[in-house]
């Protein structure tokens, strides 16, 4: 069974800290990297997408992959309450026909 | 431009009712896919259309479900005789060209299934 794998948290940050969180995956044969926000209630908001091994930044997110170790991350600087929210990796199968995602992680920024 | 639309917001039925949800994609995207997602977990992957063909079923859970997408936009998850294990949040995806790219989800259809 492909799996992603995250911690739940909640992951507590003050405002204007940087929170990061964490996400590996099990299939090696995965290219395609995507981080998504989900606000409780609503669904899914891309935020991030990653192909390509090392760094991506975009505003205050910043996706960091690393293929060898089947690693992938989004650091949020100045964190604010309004980034309170799950955040979920997703990960294309190796087959590349669909998301594997994980569970989410928990962010809660106080202000 | 208008995103992922997705009929009805709620529904809910009664055990061993039949059920259709539908899914408008974004215009232009040839990719849709369905999703459902329980409470705490992250979107469980049930199928995906390549224009008008299922390119991978391999998601549905059992052969209660079926979807279709006859003319390559609009979308349509059915679920026979439903249980109350089906009572989730339907989710509704679309991607320019396909898996590998961008996937932007719908507002969800919740169900409940008493």
């Amino acid at each position: 069974q492909k799996e992603v794998e995250q911690n739940s948290g909640p992951l507590s940050v003050p405002e204007g800290a940087i929170a990061s969180l964490n996400c590996t995956y099990s299939d090696r044969g995965s290219q395609s990297f995507f981080w998504y926000r989900q606000y409780s209630g609503k669904s899914p908001e891309l935020i991030m997408f990653i192909y390509s091994n090392g760094d991506k930044e975009d505003g205050r997110f910043t996706a960091q992959l690393n293929k060898a170790s089947q690693y992938v991350s989004l650091l949020i600087r100045d964190s604010q309450p309004s980034d309170s929210a799950t955040y979920l990796c997703a990960v294309n199968n190796q087959a590349g026909t669909a998301l594997i995602f994980g569970k989410g992680t928990t962010l809660s920024v106080s202000s | 431009g208008a995103g992922v639309s997705q009929t009805p917001s709620n529904k809910v039925t009664e055990k061993g009712k039949y059920v259709e949800l539908r899914c408008d994609p974004i215009s232009g995207h040839t990719a849709l896919y369905w999703y459902r997602q329980s409470l705490g977990q992250g979107p469980e992957f049930l199928i995906y259309f390549q224009g008008t063909g299922a390119a991978d079923d391999s998601g549905l859970p059992n052969d209660r479900f079926f979807a279709v997408r006859p003319e390559g936009s609009v979308s349509t998850l059915k679920i026979q005789r439903t249980e109350r294990g089906d009572s989730a949040v339907y989710l509704c995806a679309s991607s320019l060209y396909g898996p590998g790219d961008e996937q932007y989800f719908g507002p969800g259809t919740r169900l409940t299934v008493t």
